[in-house]
């Protein structure tokens, strides 16, 4: 298995406080994803990175930031949590942008 | 991204080969098929890609039609721990091509 971890892998929090989720890679891959997964909608990208420092948005990003500051660590903030976030996110990693993408074990995450 | 049409379920007896077909009739001539699956609870997992030709590894096989426009994942001795959410993608290979869009997969019970 890639060497992906997330952290938390689960976390209940209040509605309107900040919380950041954590996804660590030992690959050295320069590209990394966040997704969240919810039932009938699938996983949706958030945002990528593609190099430290490099970020992009996805399609639901509103809500969302993200930091890279080193080439093994991707960070998703959520700065003002609200319900509608509760998820489960998944931290992704590949080579390369075409390249087939490796999965964390994900974070379910409850805001109330 | 073209679009996947696959079954929303299927059953198969343990030991016996499972066969997952996928239909993409609108795959351009630049875009890849590629298999994950997601097991109950955890990360999404690759399990193979192809463009053109079959291609096989340690864990299936991809059958691509001559004309593309349809798949076969096959899982040649399906084990219980091959129950699973099985998802064809169909993408674009090489620089711009982030996202990976999961429709809603096929849900494969392996009965013992």
């Amino acid at each position: 298995d890639a060497g992906i971890t997330q952290s938390p892998r689960h976390k209940v929090t209040e509605t309107g406080t900040p919380v950041t989720l954590r996804c660590h890679q030992t690959e050295n891959h320069r590209y990394m994803y966040w997704y969240r997964q919810d039932p009938g909608h699938g996983l949706r990208l958030i945002h990528y990175s593609y190099g430290v420092k490099d970020t992009d948005k996805g399609e639901v990003s509103d809500g969302y930031s993200v930091s890279r500051s080193k080439t093994e660590d991707f960070l998703l903030t959520l700065e003002s949590a609200t319900s509608s976030q509760t998820s489960v996110y998944f931290c992704a990693i590949s080579e390369s942008s075409g390249a087939e993408q490796y999965f964390g074990p994900g974070t379910r995450l409850t805001v109330t | 991204d073209a679009k996947t049409t696959q079954p929303p379920s299927m059953d198969c007896a343990e030991g016996r080969a499972a066969n997952l077909p996928c239909n993409h009739s609108t795959i351009s001539g630049n875009e890849y098929v590629y298999w994950y699956r997601q097991i109950h609870s955890q990360g999404p997992q690759y399990i193979i890609h192809g463009l053109k030709n079959n291609e096989t590894n340690e864990m299936a096989s991809l059958i691509i039609t001559e004309d593309r426009k349809s798949s076969t994942l096959i899982l040649p001795h399906a084990t219980l721990r091959d129950t699973a959410v099985y998802y064809c993608i169909v993408r674009v290979g090489g620089a711009g091509a982030q996202k990976l869009v999961f429709g809603q997969g096929t849900r494969l019970t392996i009965n013992p």
